[in-house]
């Protein structure tokens, strides 16, 4: 059983703030890395997905890194926004597709 | 048009009896899970079928039953519910694992409260 563990559990940040997030997993049978951007009673919502040690992947203000070796993926935002609060949520995912989550992190962005 | 849409979204029921969520996807993705929130907010899986068949049955109570009448509906059966099957469930479905991007589409989630 994966074991995939996010930290901070929560983090306030003023706007413009950046910030990172980290999720670690086990590195034995890797498969890819998901990022999850979750609102308040909306379903998650992909943000990336990683598969090579090194992938760094960019959306906007938001941009992923990983490292399979070590078994570690940061997730970072550029200048916080009100509209980024939200839970993001990692999920280590082995062969044969099942996706095993991290318990999130709360990000509330205040203006 | 919803890429995947759950049924119903909110499920009030008594103790004892039986009730189904449905699941359907319209992304012509081979694999389709169940996924619940449990009390600590955990995503935890469930179930998920590929091509109809299951591949995955993590350890829920067999009162619990899947059902994949083909490949663009997961539908999940629950009997003799428990107060403690109060939760949100999440269906999801995904690409097969061979392409590149195999992200998890997931539907908008159904509040079963089990009184």
């Amino acid at each position: 059983i994966l074991n995939v563990e996010q930290s901070p559990q929560s983090l306030h940040v003023q706007e413009g703030d950046s910030t990172n997030f980290t999720c670690s997993f086990p590195s034995s049978n890797f498969y890819a890395l998901h990022w999850y951007r979750w609102e308040t009673a909306k379903s998650p919502e992909a943000l990336f997905v990683m598969t090579l040690n090194g992938d760094e992947k960019k959306k906007g203000r938001i941009s992923a890194t990983l490292n399979t070796k070590e078994g570690y993926s940061y997730l970072y935002i550029k200048g916080s926004q009100p509209e980024d609060s939200a839970t993001y949520l990692c999920a280590s995912q082995e062969y044969g597709n099942k996706l095993v989550f991290g318990a999130g992190t709360i990000l509330r962005v205040k203006s | 048009d919803t890429a995947v849409s759950q049924t119903p979204k909110y499920l009030v029921t008594q103790m004892g009896n039986d009730k189904s969520i449905k699941c359907e996807q319209n992304l012509g993705h081979d694999t389709m899970y169940w996924y619940k929130q449990d009390s600590k907010k955990f995503l935890k899986i469930m179930f998920s079928y590929n091509n109809k068949e299951l591949i995955i049955n993590e350890t829920v109570p067999n009162r619990f039953s899947p059902k994949s009448p083909d490949k663009a509906h997961l539908n999940l059966h629950i009997n003799s519910l428990e107060l403690g099957d109060s939760a949100v469930y999440f269906c999801a479905s995904s690409p097969p694992h061979r392409q590149v991007h195999t992200e998890a589409f997931f539907g908008q989630g159904t509040r079963l409260t089990v009184v």
